[in-house]
């Protein structure tokens, strides 16, 4: 079954830095990966998707990269700010299920001013 | 505004008594799911509706049912909720049951059984 993981759970930054999130997963047969932001008490905002067919995504200050034969993807964050803290979550589509979504528990953003 | 609505957002309930929350979008998408997020487990799927009449379950489908009725609306049903099923529950939809497709998600439901 697919596991998809995220290190580190949480990470502290000040504002201004860039940064990466990383998200593994274990069974390379997938559709697509998706990038979610969900702040507390809030639902998921999608923030990128990309096919398997694709290397990356890019939208605004954020990057996402998918290496899909290392089961890999990588959230870059360009210029940090305290707007961006929030926990933000990766899931792939794979080949198996019906449209199910494989989540990672998430990695909590503080960006401190 | 094209969105996903969950009602209720907060719900305190005893075991064993019955409640529906319910899930509505309005972009005329084909397929509808259920997660719940639990800490330390993230999100599993419960349920989902590839379209109107056509349900399946998830990952987690014990002590819940589902219905789609109509295209726009995928209720969630707890015949008889337990403590266990204490969780944050999110609907979503896809335009199509499309595997490369895109998943929008709700606010999100929070329901804690005493």
């Amino acid at each position: 079954k697919q596991e998809v993981t995220q290190i580190p759970a949480a990470l502290s930054v000040p504002e201004g830095e860039n940064l990466v999130l990383n998200c593994s997963f274990t069974d390379s047969a997938i559709y697509n990966l998706q990038w979610f932001r969900q702040d507390p008490g809030k639902g998921l905002t999608s923030l990128l998707l990309i096919q398997s067919s694709q290397r990356e995504q890019t939208s605004g200050r954020l990057n996402a990269s998918l290496d899909k034969s290392s089961g890999r993807s990588t959230l870059y964050i360009a210029a940090s700010q305290p707007g961006d803290s929030a926990t933000y979550l990766c899931a792939v589509k794979d080949q198996t299920g019906a449209n199910n979504l494989f989540f990672g528990t998430g990695t909590r953003l503080t960006v401190i001013p | 505004e094209a969105q996903v609505t969950q009602n209720p957002r907060y719900l305190i309930t005893v075991t064993g008594k019955k409640l529906t929350v319910t899930c509505s979008q309005n972009m005329n998408h084909e397929y509808m799911s259920w997660y719940r997020q639990d800490p330390g487990l993230g999100l599993r799927q419960i349920y989902y509706s590839m379209n109107v009449e056509v349900t399946d379950k998830g990952d987690v489908p014990e002590g819940y049912k589902v219905s789609r009725k109509e295209k726009r609306n995928f209720p969630l049903i707890l015949e008889s909720p337990s403590p266990n099923q204490t969780s944050l529950y999110f609907c979503a939809s896809s335009l199509r049951p499309d595997p490369t497709g895109e998943l929008f998600f709700g606010e999100g439901s929070r329901l804690t059984v005493l």
